[in-house]
């Protein structure tokens, strides 16, 4: 089955504790995105990556590092979390070219005490 | 910058109804422009695409709409049911960026 996976989807931390949230397609797709959803605020874009060793910053990088060694894994690292990073994170794949949307992971809920 | 509106934010309507949900633009060079659906804590199930191109697209009872022009897209859903209660999201792919700008959805209640 086509899909986006992402790991964890619950996780609860302290404050400074270094985690990584894990994502995986398996449908070779070339571009891939990290999103955070908050109340109010809906989608925004962390970071986002072309291909393989190549990523850029979203709106809100700040606080997150990501890498993209493979075509099919973009992993979201947050180096010291904080409390304001508390969110629902979903990751995202396309393929290039108007003829193409986005599939989206199930999300990973954090918690950052 | 690209904003991507979302009017109304709420939406109850009783069911069998036939419904309008509005997604605004203000970049006009859009790609293409995607209609999601999302459940409470769920994920973002992709409902409809339609690219730059094109005036509409259609899949069972949702018909959705582009105007680049004016920078409108609106999602039509026929004869509602209690399971289309979800948030529906617009998402707009803007020209010469890698971004994906979303609104901030419309909250609907299909009431039985």
């Amino acid at each position: 089955e086509a899909q986006v996976t992402q790991n964890p989807r619950y996780l609860i931390t302290v404050t400074g504790k270094k985690l990584t949230v894990t994502c995986s397609q398996n449908m070779n797709h070339e571009y891939m995105s990290w999103y955070r959803q908050d109340p109010g605020l809906g989608l925004r874009q962390i970071y986002y990556s072309m291909n393989v060793e190549v990523t850029d910053k979203g709106d809100v990088p700040e606080g997150y590092k990501v890498s993209r060694k493979e075509k099919r894994n973009f992993p979201l690292i947050l180096e010291s979390p904080s409390p304001n990073q508390t969110s629902l994170y979903f990751c995202a794949s396309r393929k290039p070219g108007q003829g193409f949307g986005y599939t989206f992971g199930s999300g990973t809920r954090l918690t950052v005490v | 910058k690209q904003e991507v509106t979302q009017i109304p934010a709420a939406l109850s309507v009783p069911e069998g109804e036939n419904l309008v949900l509005n997604c605004s633009f203000t970049d006009s060079a859009i790609y293409n422009l995607q209609w999601f659906r999302q459940d409470p804590g769920k994920g973002l199930t992709s409902l409809l695409l339609i690219q730059s191109s094109q005036r509409e697209q259609t899949s069972g009872r949702l018909n959705a709409s582009l105007d680049k022009s004016s920078g409108r897209s609106t999602l039509y859903i026929a004869a509602s049911q209690p399971g289309d209660s979800a948030t529906y999201l617009c998402a707009a792919g803007t020209s010469g960026t890698y971004k994906y700008i979303f609104g901030t959805g419309t909250r609907l209640k299909v009431l039985a």
